[in-house]
């Protein structure tokens, strides 16, 4: 099975801030790697997919980059309303597997 | 509006069965990959299994730790999605999602879960 780590698994940040959230995998999966946001109560959304693809409707402030065994999920501008858990998943084999999950928190 | 609704969550003793339903809208369910999704209280995201369109051969693929117990069927005539699970353990205590998993025509095979129901609550209790 594939091995996600996500780093760190949790923050503070404030409103405005520049917000990154790390995902390595423990085998190579090109770009096979969504990310996705939780807030408390609520199903899941995808944000990014495919490491770089925007989801149609995710604000342009999120943004996901990297290949192989490291990810990077970027958010430019903390919003109130990104206050949330995200967690990164591989589509690159069975069985899919999701990191621990990042909470992201206000400062 | 593609949706999906889970229902038949509840509580169930250690060593019984339970199935869950997903009724879908706004889509045509053999046309699509189907996941299920599990999350225990206070944890994160487990994959619990896979059903692939009918085009695609509509096999199943599950998580190592239901597999076995669990088994994900579909209902063409309702587009109703199914998750039996048998020889239930306290272990599965969690809310159940479904979700649909799709590939952009841009970046075909790149699958990604991007239709979520509300999930549906697991009790697992003696």
């Amino acid at each position: 099975d594939i091995q996600m780590t996500q780093s760190p698994s949790s923050l503070s940040a404030s409103v405005g801030d520049r917000v990154t959230i790390t995902c390595r995998t423990s085998q190579s999966i090109s770009s096979f790697l969504n990310w996705y946001q939780q807030k408390s109560g609520e199903a899941p959304k995808v944000l990014i997919y495919a490491a770089s693809s925007l989801q149609r409707g995710v604000p342009s402030r999120f943004s996901g980059s990297g290949s192989g065994t490291d990810f990077t999920l970027t958010i430019s501008s903390l919003q109130p309303e990104d206050f949330a858990t995200y967690y990164c998943q591989q589509s690159f084999s069975n069985p899919l597997t999701f990191g621990q999950g990042t909470k992201v928190e206000i400062k | 509006e593609v949706q999906l609704v889970e229902s038949g969550g509840g509580l169930v003793k250690p060593g019984g069965s339970l199935r869950l339903s997903c009724a879908a809208s706004g889509f045509t369910l053999n046309n699509a990959w189907m996941s299920w999704v599990r999350q225990a209280p206070g944890k994160g995201l487990e994959w619990v299994g896979r059903i692939k369109s009918k085009t695609d051969g509509g096999t199943t693929d599950y998580a190592a730790p239901v597999k076995g117990r669990f088994t994900i069927s579909r209902d063409e005539s309702k587009d109703t999605l199914h998750l039996q699970m048998d020889s239930l353990k306290t272990e599965d205590t969690a809310v159940y999602y479904c979700t649909t998993e799709r590939d952009d025509d841009y970046v075909p095979y790149y699958y990604y879960m991007e239709v979520w129901g509300k999930g549906t609550t697991v009790t697992v209790s003696s």
